[in-house]
């Protein structure tokens, strides 16, 4: 099946660095992919969409200066959290689509990137 | 504005029982519905989708466009149910996008 992996699955950063989060599509090119957050006891919120070979498409309220994703090829985004700070401690996910029965193409999630911002 | 409902955070029954986990949704379209789980240690997958009209490990859910709702069902629980359960929506392909309630965690005990 399809697997999509993330590297790295934990990181422990100082305040002010920048932290890059990678997310590939192992057995398939994946023109999208996109990008959670979530935090402790709630839901996924949608971040931002990646897209291979042009700009990526953020939701209300997410800064895209703070989080910069960069979609290179058909197997890999990444996801650079910019001068983080401890309120950008968080579970991150990405997803890619595959398409299946339906209009909506079926998203295999990655295993999701652990940050601490200290 | 699009929105999904999980009215309960922990639904908790004893084996056997049966399950129905509820979800309600808002959307001014054509929306498809999803069920996604989490096990305990594991990622994020699908379960089921209400275009497929299939019953995965024996769950079941049906869109009920007058009521705006997609609850999950199951007759009979097993402790290996036990999970983050997590209904989705999307606006029918043309963005992919999902948009997550917050997630229902079943437990059941023995």
């Amino acid at each position: 099946g399809a697997v999509v992996s993330q590297h790295p699955s934990w990181v422990i950063c100082k305040s002010g660095t920048s932290v890059k989060i990678e997310c590939r599509s192992l057995d398939f090119q994946a023109t999208t992919m996109f990008w959670y957050r979530q935090f402790p006891k709630q839901s996924l919120m949608l971040m931002a969409t990646s897209n291979e070979g042009s700009k990526a498409t953020y939701e209300q309220g997410v800064e895209k200066d703070k989080f910069l994703i960069n979609h290179a090829s058909l197997t890999l985004s990444t996801l650079t959290v910019t001068s983080a700070h401890p309120e950008d401690s968080s579970f991150y996910i990405c997803s890619a689509p595959i398409p299946g029965e339906g209009f909506t193409d079926t998203q295999y999630f990655g295993p999701g990137t652990r940050l601490t911002v200290l | 504005a699009q929105r999904v409902t999980q009215p309960e955070k922990l639904l908790s029954v004893f084996k056997g029982a049966p399950v129905e986990l509820k979800c309600n949704y808002s959307y001014s379209g054509s929306p498809e519905l999803f069920w996604y789980v989490q096990y305990s240690r594991q990622r994020l997958q699908l379960l089921l989708r209400h275009i497929s009209r299939e019953s995965i490990k024996g769950f079941t859910a049906d869109l009920n466009k007058g009521e705006t709702s997609f609850h999950l069902k199951k007759p009979f629980a097993q402790e290996e149910d036990s999970a983050m359960y997590y209904c989705a929506l999307s606006d029918g392909g043309a963005t992919n996008k999902l948009i997550f309630g917050t997630g229902t965690l079943l437990a059941v005990q023995p």
